[in-house]
């Protein structure tokens, strides 16, 4: 497959660590955010969503942080794994039905 | 049902040729959302539906394309007269209004060659 993410920041990490990956959003109305993770050649895999009124929400190995103060994003995988190895992408919308706007990516590489 | 499904997953096309791909959305989920994504870029947004009405068209939505969704259910997007620039990943995705589920789903895309 080819190589997604030519241009994008890089974050490498070793197997076991936590990562942090961060995300400054556009737009102060935004409403509603997403992570998502995207595999070479495959569309964006939904990790985990927080609406404007929560600072945090956890999953399972995943937190996400929202700081509407300085409209940022962070996510951050615990115990990160081999299979986390992908593009990470921070998303967007006004109100949740409308459309995504997507910021750049990360790549996350994870090193055994 | 398992999630959205896209078909072709690939194509391939010469120049000037006109190309259809089809959408089939979670079937409970009323909004259908369409998007370009080319290499070391985040998707961008084409153009959504609720239900048969369009309700939303990017500025990136020239003439040559098209989308509907006749019935409410799938999708089509057509490109007409395709051009090298239209090569990219097209992605749709569909999301629940009802509130009790969460999220935009995806799917795996139709990868476009256009030479």
């Amino acid at each position: 497959g080819e190589s997604v993410g030519l241009h994008l920041p890089t974050l490498s990490v070793q197997e076991g660590d936590n990562s942090i990956i961060n995300c400054a959003y556009s737009n102060s109305a935004s409403d509603y955010f997403i992570w998502y993770k995207q595999e070479s050649g495959k569309g964006p895999q939904f990790i985990i969503d927080i609406r404007s009124n929560m600072d945090k929400r956890q999953g399972q190995r995943v937190t996400v942080l929202l700081n509407k103060t300085v409209k940022h994003l962070s996510l951050q995988i615990a115990a990160t794994q081999p299979g986390d190895s992908a593009v990470y992408f921070c998303a967007e919308t006004l109100r949740y039905g409308n459309k995504l706007v997507f910021g750049a990516g990360t790549i996350l590489r994870v090193k055994s | 049902d398992t999630g959205v499904s896209q078909d072709p997953r690939h194509k391939i096309t010469k120049r000037g040729q006109n190309v259809t791909f089809r959408c089939d959305p979670i079937s409970e989920h009323n909004r259908l959302y369409w998007y370009r994504q080319t290499l070391g870029q985040g998707p961008e947004f084409l153009t959504y539906f609720q239900n048969e009405a369009q309700l939303e068209k990017s500025r990136l939505l020239s003439d040559r394309f098209s989308a509907e969704r006749p019935k409410g259910s799938f999708s089509t997007l057509e490109i007409q007269r395709t051009e090298q620039g239209d090569s990219a990943m097209y992605l749709c995705a569909s999301s629940d209004q009802t509130g009790k589920n969460y999220g935009y789903t995806f799917g795996s895309g139709t990868r476009l060659t256009v030479v």
